[in-house]
């Protein structure tokens, strides 16, 4: 079982709409969770981190953590063409210092 | 806002060259991360670095090396190069808050190609 898992997608939704991007991960002990968004040809960069059960809101975007499930979620409200990319989701665990990422979501949102 | 600067955009290197790819970040972090990314595999941990002189094996360090003379400066060293080491290489930073790493900055990413 991979340790950080993604729908590799595409994940097309039209534009205006809500897109929702899930991660599931396997260690129980994770304690720090992030989405990233990397455009083709770039680095990733940070959208939202979240570190605690429940929902945290950031404009259009909202991050959504369950613990006892071991899933995060990526909410994008409102979908813009500018959003299309690659989500990548990242969770710190093994000693509170190495984080791993999943493999990405393609996200394209249609105009 | 944090800096995190790779030496090279693009590099091309032949089969058995030593390469060293240079990271250095503006923002004091302790922790400096070596991934490289690969189409369908996603972002793999080569090494890692808490401290000066500190290094931890991430999940895929073998035919890699990392110094961390600086605190500000993190090298990945590619002892012989070999074209399956042909991938886009990113550095990363991040600090500590209450011994829990907070979120990593990447650099703009080191193409490498391997002939």
């Amino acid at each position: 079982q991979k340790e950080v898992e993604q729908n590799s997608g595409p994940l097309s939704v039209p534009e205006g709409a809500i897109a929702s991007l899930n991660c599931t991960y396997s260690d129980r002990v994770s304690q720090s969770f992030f989405w990233y968004r990397q455009y083709s040809g770039k680095s990733p960069e940070l959208i939202m981190s979240i570190y605690s059960n429940g929902d945290k809101e950031d404009g259009r975007f909202t991050a959504q953590l369950n613990k006892a499930s071991q899933y995060v979620s990526l909410l994008i409200r409102d979908s813009q063409p500018s959003d299309s990319a690659t989500y990548l989701c990242a969770v710190l665990s093994g000693g509170y210092q190495k984080v791993t990422f999943g493999t990405g979501t393609k996200l394209q949102v249609i105009p | 806002d944090v800096k995190v600067t790779q030496s090279s955009r693009y590099l091309v290197k032949r089969t058995g060259e030593k390469v060293f790819l240079e990271c250095v970040q503006d923002m004091d972090h302790e922790n400096m991360f070596w991934y490289r990314q690969d189409p369908g595999l996603g972002l793999r941990l080569i090494y890692f670095s808490y401290d000066v002189k500190m290094k931890e094996k991430g999940d895929i360090p073998e035919g890699y090396s990392v110094s961390r003379e600086k605190k500000e400066r993190f090298s990945l060293i590619l002892e012989s190069a070999s074209t399956n080491q042909t991938s886009m290489y990113l550095c990363a930073s991040s600090s500590m808050s209450h011994r829990v790493t907070t979120e990593a900055f990447f650099g703009q990413g080191t193409r490498l190609t391997v002939v």
